[in-house]
């Protein structure tokens, strides 16, 4: 059974670091690309990027280019969504998701199949 | 990047009843298109791939239709579960994008 599960909610302050992840089981973990998206109430759903782990190819959306970091350990079978100095409008649910296609090229153009609960991050002086 | 509308923003439609939802792209997406449903406090759910393919574990009175920039999520025999938040995405260009939901509720 394919699983993704996420890390708990965070409460951080503005200019805080802060890593969530991503604990995928249940299927190979290289051989998929897994992503992240953000959703606030004001925006909805927003594709943040995604990361192959097989090789940590990794694309970006642009609006999240420099503001985040994407990272996978193949050996942990987790991906990790990273902040070095956070922002109040950061405040959102996060989602993991997995690309429903299985390997690095035909799985590029793919929808997310299977999704973590959501960690939640506050981001709040 | 490509912008996806979607039309209603609300859906009100009694139980039993067929409801039908729009997905524009600002271009072509060709068939890289998906649908999900969302209810509250819980993540995304894949129903609809490809256009018109159904996701595992999806009931055949849910469809999908569509092509290039015009796309249609149909539901037939509303039932309780089917009140819920639904959004189209595109997967064919950087980045890929969401629409802003269309929500389905009682009427």
């Amino acid at each position: 059974e394919v699983q993704l599960v996420q890390s708990g909610a965070e409460l951080k302050k503005p200019g805080e670091s802060l890593s969530i992840s991503c604990k995928a089981s249940g299927y190979s973990f290289s051989g998929y690309w897994i992503g992240w998206v953000r959703q606030t109430p004001g925006k909805g759903l927003e594709w943040m990027g995604i990361i192959y782990p097989g090789d940590s190819d990794i694309r970006y959306s642009p609006s999240f280019q420099g503001q985040v970091k994407i990272s996978a350990d193949k050996s942990l079978t987790t991906a990790y969504l990273q902040w070095s100095s956070l922002r109040a409008s950061d405040s959102a649910i996060y989602y993991c998701a997995r690309h429903h296609g299985l390997g690095r090229s035909s799985g590029l153009y793919s929808s997310f199949d299977f999704w973590g609960q959501g960690t939640l991050v506050t981001v709040s002086s | 990047e490509i912008v996806m509308t979607q039309s209603p923003a609300t859906l009100s439609v009694s139980p039993g009843e067929g409801a039908t939802l729009s997905c524009r792209a600002s271009q072509s997406v060709n068939t890289n298109l998906a649908w999900y449903q969302q209810k509250p406090g819980q993540a995304p759910r894949l129903l609809i791939y490809g256009a018109s393919t159904r996701a595992t574990g999806i009931p055949a009175r849910v469809s999908g239709s569509g092509s290039g920039t015009e796309f249609t999520l149909t539901i037939s025999g509303l039932q309780s579960e089917d009140f819920a938040v639904y959004y189209c995405q595109q997967y064919n260009d950087w980045p890929r994008t969401f629409g802003q939901g269309t929500k389905v509720d009682f009427k």
